[in-house]
């Protein structure tokens, strides 16, 4: 079957740096999309990779290693408004998109 | 300015009604889709349609039904066979070229009483 893993819930403190990170077991791998939702709204597309290494979007970055199966969002510098849920999609050999649970996170002042 | 949009906002419905949920996009995207999204759990593709006059199930079509009549229209219907309706409807599209990023609208959510 197909999984992805992210965690249910974090927690960071406004200025800090906070680590997401999205496993995946897939059929085939053609990318892989962040995003975010923040609650009730829809989600809106944060970072796409498709090669491995760091890609870097201002406070933003996303990494991706296809050998592990792994990427992770990093936000720095984090503000109030980036409390919402993080999204982890990946793009299966069917063109697929499968969708992570997503990772809520709540940032404390 | 371009954007794809979602009516109503809040749907309220009795049980055993049908109701169709509007998309409507004007970014010119050849493929769109449906999903469903329930507390704590991903999105779930209910159905997707990469062009005009065509369109396939995902992985929870039963109790949909959607058209794809013209390009920048894609209603689902939920159906009085769908079991749990009650759920946040997401609307996105996309190129249908890779990268594929899929856009969504604002959600529809549907409360069947």
């Amino acid at each position: 079957g197909q999984n992805i893993d992210q965690p249910t819930e974090m927690t960071a403190t406004e200025g800090a740096i906070v680590q997401i990170n999205c496993t995946y077991q897939t059929s085939g791998f053609n990318g892989l999309f962040w995003y975010q939702q923040h609650a009730g709204e829809a989600p809106t597309f944060l970072s796409y990779n498709v090669l491995d290494g760091l890609e870097e979007k201002g406070r933003f970055s996303s990494f991706l290693s296809r050998s592990k199966g792994y990427s992770y969002l990093l936000l720095k510098e984090l503000q109030m408004k980036d409390s919402a849920s993080y999204l982890c999609a990946v793009v299966d050999s069917n063109y697929q998109l499968i969708w992570g649970a997503g990772t809520k996170l709540i940032i404390k002042p | 300015d371009g954007g794809i949009t979602q009516s109503p906002k809040y749907l309220f419905r009795k049980e055993g009604q049908n109701v169709t949920l509007s998309c409507e996009q004007n970014l010119n995207h050849d493929a769109m889709y449906w999903y469903r999204q329930d507390p704590g759990q991903g999105l779930r593709l209910i159905y997707y349609s990469q062009i005009v006059n065509d369109f396939q199930k995902g992985d929870i079509a039963e109790g949909y039904s959607v058209s794809r009549e013209k390009k920048e229209s894609f209603p689902l219907t939920v159906t009085s066979a769908q079991k749990n309706p009650t759920a946040f409807y997401l609307c996105a599209s996309s190129m249908g070229r890779e990268p594929d990023t899929q856009y969504f609208g604002p959600g529809t959510r549907l409360t069947v009483l």
